[in-house]
């Protein structure tokens, strides 16, 4: 069975600063992997996807992600937080070999100080 | 291309009461998924439907079902409803060709409270 990680319910950065958000991953088959962003009273919104290829993903809002299969990694970067990233980041997997659901970790709030 | 619509967005029932919630998807887009969000179970899946069958199902009791409809729009019903299905319930359209994109666009869900 699939199940994800990621380490942090909260995660504080000062404006400016890098953010990194933790995720790891379990899955028996080569995986779909996924950021999800939540702002309040608002559904998920895709940042970036991993499929097949290039292990270093750009998403929208400058946010990347490098799938690590040794690791069985996938975390979130931005390089300099602004006070709009606050929001709470989910990431998700799903089977490649078929349309299976998402399976997401509990989240990570993130927090952006002045 | 409009976004995926839910209706209502905010909704207060009655334990034991049912509810029916609606999920338009993205136009051109054939499989609708629901999803369950609460702050202590997280985002769980619940069930998807693709061109008017149910292709998946999660871990939830039988008081939770879903249809959908040629047009693609879908429902999903609780019934005997429990405090515990207070939550935000969400749901996501996809292309889901079975070509390997899985790409999932969700809507702003509907917010059930039930006391």
């Amino acid at each position: 069975a699939q199940s994800v990680t990621q380490l942090g319910s909260h995660v504080s950065v000062s404006e400016g600063a890098l953010v990194l958000l933790r995720c790891n991953y379990s899955s028996s088959v080569p995986p779909y992997l996924f950021w999800y962003v939540q702002y309040p009273n608002q559904g998920l919104q895709l940042l970036l996807k991993y499929t097949t290829g290039a292990t270093l993903v750009k998403g929208i809002n400058g946010f990347e992600a490098e799938f690590k299969k040794s690791e069985t990694s996938f975390h979130l970067t931005k390089p300099s937080a602004h006070m709009s990233d606050a929001a709470e980041y989910f990431c998700a997997v799903s089977e490649y070999s078929g349309n299976t659901p998402l399976v997401f970790g509990k989240g990570t709030r993130l927090s952006v100080i002045a | 291309k409009a976004g995926v619509t839910q209706t209502p967005r905010y909704l207060i029932k009655t334990r034991g009461q049912q509810v029916t919630l609606s999920c338009s998807p993205i136009s051109g887009h054939r499989s609708v998924s629901w999803y369950q969000q609460t702050p202590g179970q997280g985002l769980q899946f619940l069930f998807e439907y693709f061109s008017e069958t149910q292709r998946n199902k999660g871990n939830f009791p039988g008081r939770f079902s879903g249809r959908q409809f040629s047009n693609s729009r879908s429902e999903m019903n609780v019934s005997t409803l429990e405090l515990g299905d207070s939550a935000l319930y969400l749901c996501a359209s996809s292309l889901a060709t079975g070509t390997g994109s899985y790409e999932q666009y969700f809507g702003p869900g509907t917010r059930l409270t039930v006391t």
